[in-house]
């Protein structure tokens, strides 16, 4: 069954604008991990953040998870035409990991 | 080299065929998945295998069979396609058991049943 809802389920922006897409959650969870998918194409994992973790970094991806409200967030700065995919949370209780049904980030040049 | 390949790419195949799909890693990982990602582009777990052992097996139609001969294959065959099996099936594999774990993608086969 599905865990991770992400929102929105579509995001336009111009390129050089940041972009924040949540995820929310209904069970306690060990960790979640947000993954990247361009078209015709597979999964990439982009980072972690364990239950114990409020914040982490990398690169130009900024990912926050607060599990009083059960949700998380993903913040790309400074987006670019490549950064165009749609991007999934996958949350992990007791090792079974969900993923949601991403969102669709499209950045216009 | 691709970590995580799957053939074929496409599979284009009519209502009551039988098709199979296969899947090889070359990571040395442990734990191998098949995943069916839908029209709405939702991921769906269908079944986990760790060294060669079925470890999940979700509410999946028994026309679904997975097979792995090798810790770095699994293989997924399925009895009369059905109008609604038409989808994307992605590979993965993991390191470990724990599912917790980074799991690495191939890039998928979509299928379609006419």
């Amino acid at each position: 069954s599905q865990q991770g809802e992400e929102d929105p389920q579509a995001l336009s922006i111009q390129e050089g604008e940041n972009a924040t897409m949540n995820c929310s959650y209904k069970t306690s969870i060990n960790n979640l991990q947000w993954y990247r998918q361009n078209s015709g194409r597979g999964l990439v994992h982009l980072i972690l953040i364990r239950s114990n973790e409020r914040e982490k970094h990398s690169g130009r991806l900024r990912v926050t998870l607060d599990t009083s409200k059960k949700s998380s967030s993903l913040l790309i700065t400074a987006s670019r035409a490549a950064d165009t995919a749609s991007y999934f949370c996958a949350t992990d209780t007791n090792n079974d990991m969900r993923f949601g049904a991403g969102t669709r980030l499209t950045v216009k040049p | 080299d691709t970590a995580v390949s799957q053939t074929p790419k496409y599979l284009v195949t009519q209502m009551g065929n039988d098709k199979s799909i296969k899947c090889e890693q070359n990571l040395g990982h442990d734990t191998m998945y098949w995943y069916k990602q839908d029209s709405k582009k939702f991921l769906k777990i269908m079944f986990s295998y760790n060294n060669k052992e079925l470890i999940i097996n979700e509410t999946v139609p028994n026309r679904f069979s997975p097979k792995s001969p090798d810790k770095a294959h699994l293989n997924l065959h399925i009895n009369s396609l059905e109008l609604g099996d038409s989808a994307v099936y992605f590979c993965a594999s993991s390191k470990g058991q724990a599912q917790a774990l980074i799991q690495y993608f191939g890039a998928g086969t979509r299928l379609s049943v006419l």
